[in-house]
């Protein structure tokens, strides 16, 4: 069974923040992953993606310059660096496996900027 | 990239059918097989329900259907359930520098 189970998320006043998503259930470096943020009220956005390897990286024109995906497929981890830090980045951030057509994703950890 | 407009709200009694339309543009839904659909209930994680336009993961039930035609997309739920009662998401590649995904403003689906 797939298990994607998130952490690192808080309440930060800016700044930067890392948030993990430790994987199970399945051969990670053969994975794409993906980050989805909800923020409060709001609907999904797509945040990041980094391919099976670590070798190629996507970002949304909000994020881009400011987070930082990557993974360690010796740990089977994805990582969301994330810098200069707003209050509009406030948001359930969920990691999800593949690239698109996301079936298996956890279940969020928050950040909360104040 | 602009979200897709979806419709805030659709209503139905049970066992009616209803239809989410997810509107874009030919650089997205338009221009692209990849658009999907998600159910979202707040607090939990999103679930797919359809995945290139038209296909239903293992497990979802054959009351929910998905079809495309121009720059609109649309899931259609019939014999609507009391279960259905969520928000739903659709989402599409979109054109750009690089690999980019935008979702829709998403629609709230209640069964009177």
């Amino acid at each position: 069974e797939v298990q994607l189970l998130e952490s690192g998320g808080g309440l930060v006043p800016g700044g930067s923040l890392r948030l993990s998503c430790a994987a199970s259930g399945f051969t990670f470096s053969n994975s794409a992953m993906t980050w989805v943020r909800q923020a409060p009220g709001k609907g999904l956005e797509w945040v990041s993606t980094i391919s099976s390897s670590g070798a190629a990286t996507y970002y949304a024109d909000s994020v881009k310059g400011r987070f930082i995906i990557s993974r360690d497929n010796s740990k089977n981890t994805l990582y969301l660096h994330m810098n200069s830090l707003r209050a509009e980045d406030t948001a359930l951030y969920y990691c999800a496996k593949d690239s698109s057509s996301w079936l298996n994703w956890g279940q969020g950890t928050l950040v909360t900027v104040s | 990239q602009s979200a897709l407009t979806q419709p805030a709200s659709v209503s139905g009694s049970p066992g009616q059918s209803i239809t989410i339309s997810c509107t874009g543009t030919s650089s997205d839904v338009g221009g692209y097989k990849s658009v999907s659909w998600y159910q979202h209930h707040p607090g939990k994680a999103p679930k797919l329900m359809i995945y290139e336009v038209i296909k239903r993961p293992s497990g979802v039930s054959d009351r929910f259907s998905g079809s495309k035609s121009g720059n609109t997309a649309s899931l259609t739920i019939s014999g609507l359930q009391a279960e259905d009662e969520a928000d739903y998401y659709c989402c599409s590649y979109a054109a750009g520098n690089t690999h980019n995904y935008v979702f829709g403003t998403g629609t709230k689906v209640t069964v009177l």
